[in-house]
Parts: C-alpha cells; sequence; structure tokens
C-alpha cells in the first residue's frame, strides 16, 4: 500500500490564527481525502482534493474555512483558517489507490486551538 | 446519502471469547464495505473489508459477512488477543459516491486478559 505522511504532526494554535496541512503520498493516486476527527468520535469527510482543480466539499464545510491544494497526484494540504478552540481535532489525509475503492490513511495532524 | 449505523458502542470481552460488531446501511447501491481498526493515538488502519458480490470473507481470526438483502454487516473476531483492544470503524461507499466513505460511529473493543 502507499505511504502516506502528514506534517505537523501535532501543533498548538491560537484562536484566530490559520495552520496548513501537508500530506505526501509515495506514488501517484487517483484520490486524495481530508477527514477530521474530533475526540472520541468517529471520522467525517470534509473535502475531496481534486488534482488541478477546486476542492468537492461535504455539507457543513467550506472553502473559506478549509481550503484545500493539490498540485499534483502526490501532495495536497489542508488549511484550517481562522480558528477556534471547536477546530481542536485529529485532521487526516487518506488516499485511494488507482483501480481499487480501499483507501489508506495518513497518520494524522492533532491540532489543539488555545 | 448513506447512513451507516454500528452497535454496540462499546464491547467487552474475556481474551480468548469471539466479538460481533454489527453494522447497517441505508443506501442499497452501496457496494464496498471495509473495516478499519485504531488503535489510541494512531491512524485507522484497514483489516479486512467485502465488496458486494461476496457474503463472508475471513482472514485468519478475522471473518466479515454480509447480507445484502436486509443491508447489514458484521465484524467477527475469534479468539480474541489483548493486541485485539482498539475502536473499531464499519464504512461503506457506494460506485456513485466517488470515493467517499461513510463511517460508522465506532465500537470501542476491550479485551480482558
Amino acid at each position: 500500500s502507499a505511504v502516506i505522511s502528514q506534517k505537523p504532526s501535532r501543533d498548538i494554535c491560537q484562536r484566530g490564527t490559520s495552520l496548513t496541512i501537508q500530506c505526501q503520498v509515495d506514488s501517484q493516486v487517483t484520490m486524495m481525502f481530508w477527514y477530521r476527527q474530533q475526540p472520541g468520535q468517529s471520522l467525517t469527510l470534509i473535502a475531496t482534493a481534486n488534482q488541478g482543480s477546486e476542492a468537492t466539499y461535504e455539507s457543513g464545510f467550506v472553502i473559506d474555512k478549509f481550503p484545500i491544494s493539490r498540485p499534483n497526484l502526490t501532495f495536497s494540504t489542508l488549511t484550517v483558517s481562522n480558528m477556534s478552540p471547536e477546530d481542536s481535532s485529529i485532521y487526516l489525509c487518506s488516499v485511494e489507490e488507482r483501480g481499487s475503492d480501499t483507501q489508506y490513511f495518513g497518520p494524522g495532524t492533532r491540532l489543539t486551538v488555545l | 446519502g448513506e447512513n451507516v449505523e454500528q452497535h454496540p458502542s462499546t464491547l467487552s470481552v474475556q481474551e480468548g471469547d469471539s466479538a460481533v460488531i454489527k453494522c447497517t446501511y441505508s443506501d442499497s447501491a452501496s457496494n464496498y464495505f471495509p473495516w478499519y481498526k485504531q488503535e489510541l493515538g494512531k491512524r485507522p488502519q484497514l483489516i479486512i473489508d467485502i465488496r458486494s458480490n461476496v457474503g463472508e470473507k475471513k482472514d485468519q481470526r478475522i471473518a466479515v459477512t454480509l447480507n445484502k438483502t436486509a443491508k447489514h454487516f458484521s465484524l467477527h473476531i475469534t479468539e480474541t488477543q489483548p493486541e485485539d483492544s482498539a475502536v473499531y470503524f464499519c464504512a461503506a461507499i457506494t460506485t456513485d459516491s466517488w470515493g467517499k466513505l461513510q463511517f460508522g460511529a465506532g465500537t470501542q473493543v476491550v479485551v480482558t486478559p
């Protein structure tokens, strides 16, 4: 399976600031996704990162709050903008390899907003 | 859209016993059902999956069954070991959902020695 890395692994941020999370895959993948996992909860899809075009956001998530880039088939970023304590969560990227429904997750970024 | 319900939310078993987690889904077009295991502080790891053209799949101590008519699928862990302790998530996906996984709420499994 693809090897996925995320940076940073964790961060503590002040209210009102922004944080950009990077997701890097060691092979070209068709689909990349961003999820949020709030403490003790399940995974919620934020958006699908589309290569070369705007991301597709799920209900409840907007581009102004969570801008996403995907400049190529192996890299994507998620920015959490104008953060509040409610944004404290684990943010995970996942990838779906070519010709497969199987998704693999990155190690996650643990974000704490004070 | 797809809705996945998962039960129970917590499950305590004695080492060596079996554990069963059940999920139901709402969209009859769902055709792929993965199970993920998430240990504390770690990423979700795919442990087994099943497609809609198969009724059962087994991998060592883990098995998954699918009942398309009833729209439910289950994870079975036999001969449980302490390292099986984790949160388990079921998920479902449809062919026209462009890879979007809909997750269940998760089951905290605790295996006591």
